[in-house]
């Protein structure tokens, strides 16, 4: 099936650290989320951009839409031990649409 | 509490059974998505329903079926299971205006 490119595919670092993903794509996408997965449970929205070039921050957490519509990135800023999961972008075609193509995911592991 | 609910949690069975998930939604959320997440990857598409009819489906074979009811609870339905059904399957439900998908902690499948 169809996925996201999304690298880097696993980062380990040291709690205080920051760190960055990003999320390309050889389509246009018109929203971009960024989702967390914990093990064994289901992707929590993390952020989501709905406009190229759109800069939005959750706490720790700033993602931006690419201005070609086609990458995402998203920075974690002073990593703490929570942090450690799974990180997956997402793209959307059009609001409304059928549905998510999520990238392979970014394992992120923190060392205290 | 992510408001989107799934049963069971774990399931296992044989190749060439049949399998129903469930999936319990927020109220008003009359969006409702399945995915296919197998290990190591990001989930992938299965199909979408939308006021209990079906308007987006991804590159899944017809024994992958579903329903949506009005009580905006929904089932997965996959008929002769095979050896790579195994997987993780969420389910995600989303209100009619703008917003992320909510995803539910999912059912882990295993066809022995």
């Amino acid at each position: 099936g169809q996925q996201l490119n999304q690298s880097p595919q696993s980062m380990f670092i040291q709690e205080g650290e920051d760190v960055s993903m990003n999320c390309t794509s050889s389509s246009i996408f018109n929203t971009w989320l960024w989702y967390k997965q914990d093990p064994g449970e289901g992707p929590v929205l993390l952020i989501a951009l709905y406009k190229a070039g759109e800069l939005t921050s959750n706490g720790r957490l700033t993602a931006q839409f690419g201005i070609t519509r086609k990458d995402s990135f998203l920075n974690i800023s002073a990593s703490i031990p929570s942090d450690v999961g799974i990180y997956f972008c997402a793209g959307q075609w059009e609001e409304g649409a059928q549905k998510l193509v999520f990238g392979q995911g970014t394992r992120l592991t923190i060392n205290p | 509490e992510t408001g989107v609910t799934q049963s069971p949690t774990h399931l296992i069975k044989t190749r060439g059974q049949q399998v129903t998930l469930r999936c319990s939604s927020q109220s008003g959320h009359n969006t409702v998505s399945w995915y296919q997440q197998a290990l190591g990857q990001g989930p992938q598409f299965i199909f979408q329903y939308y006021r209990e009819e079906e308007n987006g489906r991804g590159n899944f074979p017809p024994r992958f079926s579903g329903l949506q009811f009005p009580n905006y609870s929904s089932e997965l339905n996959v008929n002769a299971l095979e050896l790579d059904d195994s997987a993780l399957y969420l389910c995600a439900s989303r209100l009619p205006s703008l917003g992320g998908y909510t995803f539910g902690s999912g059912t882990r499948l295993t066809v022995v």
